[in-house]
């Protein structure tokens, strides 16, 4: 059963572009995460978001910026897209506690051309 | 900092054999559960098992793994495998290293398996 809805599945767009994703979760959790799933299959946190703070990864390029409403939505928005930004990249929640399942959205598949 | 170590990318078992696939961690805080999650083909990564309990085994879908703390190990394992189980397999522990809880993953380990 999907708690963690991504939209789109699939975007294509060129290099240099902007693209946002949208992310929503109906679990009532105060945590949200967005994960890349590399072509290699490895799955890197990007972000970290909650009513308190934001946690970055310090890998993360500048280009890209989590933007959220509400603890429900995390969108993802990449200002100028590069060939290397072509992945999978995975929305989650969890409650903020260390002991507590982070569950997944199914992934928006970004291919840059 | 801490890290997971999946040692292997593939592997390849025939329908009804056992399997097992490995992982070691490293961690320098309290480190309070282990997950193993499963990836199916276009589907979100879900957690197959959590433990919390050194050296007790923990099953589901006939899957089971058995925290370590002695040797940092959280190895999973089925004793007959089947070709719904073929999928990428993801061991996770948590990381409060930031100032908020974070899953961090190993690089995950695809099971094939064969008829």
């Amino acid at each position: 059963e999907t708690a963690v809805f991504q939209t789109p599945n699939y975007h294509v767009t060129q290099v240099g572009n902007e693209v946002s994703f949208n992310c929503k979760q109906t679990l009532g959790h105060d945590t949200m995460y967005w994960y890349k799933q590399d072509s290699k299959k490895l799955l890197k946190i990007m972000f970290s978001y909650n009513n308190k703070q934001l946690i970055v990864n310090e890998t993360v390029p500048r280009r890209f910026s989590p933007q959220s409403s509400d603890k429900a939505h995390l969108n993802l928005r990449i200002k100028s897209v590069e060939p290397e930004d072509s992945a999978v990249y995975l929305c989650a929640s969890s409650r903020d506690r260390g002991d507590t399942e982070v569950f997944f959205g199914k992934g928006t598949r970004l291919t840059v051309v | 900092g801490d890290s997971v170590t999946q040692t292997e990318g593939l592997v390849t078992v025939t329908e009804g054999l056992p399997v097992k696939l490995n992982c070691t961690y490293q961690t320098t805080y309290l480190t309070i559960a282990f997950f193993w999650y499963v990836q199916y083909l276009n589907e979100a990564p879900q957690v197959l098992l959590k433990s919390s309990t050194d050296n007790k085994r923990t099953e589901h879908q006939g899957f089971h793994a058995t925290l370590h703390k002695s040797s940092s190990s959280f190895h999973l394992q089925k004793s007959s495998a089947q070709l719904s189980d073929s999928a990428l397999y993801y061991c996770a522990l948590p990381n409060a290293s930031s100032g908020s809880w974070q899953l961090i993953f190993g690089s995950g380990t695809q099971l094939t398996v064969m008829p």
